[in-house]
């Protein structure tokens, strides 16, 4: 029961260094979702995929880059890392976009840029 | 754009008692859904509600979508230790962007054996 894998878990970037958050969802869902937490924030979303091929901006999508690699397979690029990007952030996956369908969230990635 | 508001942000109480938190928005909501994440770990989903007026029971835990579709709320009845964590309601509604679900800034739960 896998559901949402999300890597690394944990990372420490120096400002200006490039990494990729992986995500993986085994469950054959359409949509998925990259969001990031900060204290006394909630949850904000970054990018998401509707569905295979295609990509859109959520809220707060400036600093990132994503890709959806193929239909389980949604990654979240930092092209070159800043400090306010240290956040916790969160890989999700739904059915599809449309109300009602219900998103299941991997266990989170641990973000430090210093 | 639209907003959620949560309350209340935190919770201190003792074992056995009830709990009960909601969120209100400034604009009308199709879908309401109440998470619950613990120390570490993802949000995991304890309840959705899709129709307005609609109440529904997850074991001790009961949620309601508000009549106006502008509200929610989620009660807890005799809260146990492992009831702590942090609850997000979030909210789906119609137009703009249909990835977005907007969430609440969460309503952090402490038990006192």
């Amino acid at each position: 029961n896998a559901g949402v894998t999300q890597t690394p878990k944990f990372q420490v970037l120096k400002t200006g260094q490039s990494m990729t958050l992986q995500c993986a969802q085994d469950m054959n869902h359409n949509s998925m979702y990259w969001y990031r937490q900060d204290p006394g924030m909630g949850l904000r979303l970054i990018y998401y995929s509707a569905s295979e091929g295609t990509t859109d901006k959520g809220e707060v999508p400036n600093g990132y880059n994503v890709s959806r690699l193929n239909k389980r397979e949604f990654s979240l690029r930092l092209e070159s890392a800043a400090p306010s990007q240290t956040s916790v952030y969160f890989c999700a996956s739904s059915e599809a976009t449309l109300p009602g369908n219900t998103i299941y969230f991997g266990e989170g990635s641990w973000l430090t840029v210093v | 754009g639209q907003q959620l508001n949560q309350s209340p942000q935190s919770m201190f109480i003792q074992e056995g008692e009830d709990v009960s938190m909601n969120c209100t928005s400034s604009s009308i909501f199709n879908t309401w859904l109440w998470y619950k994440q613990d120390p570490g770990e993802g949000p995991v989903l304890l309840i959705a509600l899709y129709k307005a007026g609609e109440l529904t029971s997850n074991g001790r835990l009961t949620a309601q979508f508000g009549i106006t579709r502008k509200d929610s709320f989620l009660n807890i009845s005799a809260s146990i230790p492992s009831d702590v964590g942090i609850y997000f309601c979030a909210g789906q509604g119609d137009g703009g962007s249909q990835g977005n679900l907007i969430f609440g800034k969460g309503t952090k739960l402490s038990v006192k054996p």
